[in-house]
């Protein structure tokens, strides 16, 4: 299985401040067809979890351009500028290149 | 819109069997594979089977197979996890996700807890 291995494991910022969070893979991503299937996702307090970016670097439909992913092969970031109330919450990157598709632990942020 | 609502969860004892299901809409369901996605009790997201866009195929993870079995019934654009032999460890939120090699839509969830 493809282990996602997440950090920090939580960070706290100031609103407004900018964070960033790494997500590495412990095989390559990039799947047969050439695509790399990394995503993003949010989890705020007592909600489902939410697309933020798939395919390393394509916001979801909806998402502010304040996220941005960037990455290749098995190293991946996630970058939140302006941080705002809203972007609080647990942050998973994910794998869609091989089964078992695979999560990693998750990172919460919380306000400084 | 698209929506996905999950049913189906409650408390089940130990060996005992659950079925959930999942209701979409605002999208054309026979379209897109689709999946199921559990969360244990504080704990992070586990990807559990997933279903092609006809149900000829389906995938599985390790600790489910041969004791789950994922469906789904494009007339009524609805999906379905029949899970039997259940054990503690599958107690968890259940959601019901469309899939596209990443999670884009995710149900409310349903919650079941497996327990003597």
């Amino acid at each position: 299985d493809v282990v996602m291995t997440q950090t920090p494991v939580s960070m706290s910022v100031s609103l407004g401040g900018q964070v960033s969070i790494s997500c590495r893979s412990s095989q390559s991503l990039v799947h047969n067809n050439g695509n790399t299937y990394l995503s993003w996702y949010i989890q705020k307090p007592s909600q489902s979890p939410q697309l933020l970016i798939y395919k390393v670097s394509n916001r979801f439909s909806g998402i502010s351009d304040r996220f941005s992913g960037s990455g290749s092969g098995t190293d991946f970031t996630l970058k939140i500028s302006r941080v705002e109330p809203d972007d609080l919450g647990v942050y998973y990157c994910g794998q869609g290149t091989q089964y078992p598709y695979t999560f990693g632990a998750g990172t919460k942020l919380e306000l400084k | 819109e698209v929506q996905l609502v999950e049913s189906g969860g409650g408390l089940v004892q130990p060996g005992r069997s659950l079925k959930l299901s999942c209701a979409a809409s605002g999208f054309t369901f026979s379209d897109y594979y689709m999946a199921w996605v559990r969360q244990a009790p504080t704990k992070g997201l586990e990807w559990v089977a997933s279903i092609s866009y006809d149900g000829g195929s389906t995938y599985y993870r390790d600790s489910v197979k041969g004791r789950f079995t994922i469906s789904r019934d494009n007339a009524k654009s609805s999906l379905y996890l029949q899970m039997d032999s259940l054990r503690s460890e599958d107690t968890a939120t259940y959601y019901c996700t469309r899939r596209q090699n990443w999670f884009a839509y995710w149900g409310q969830g349903t919650l079941v807890t497996v327990s003597s």
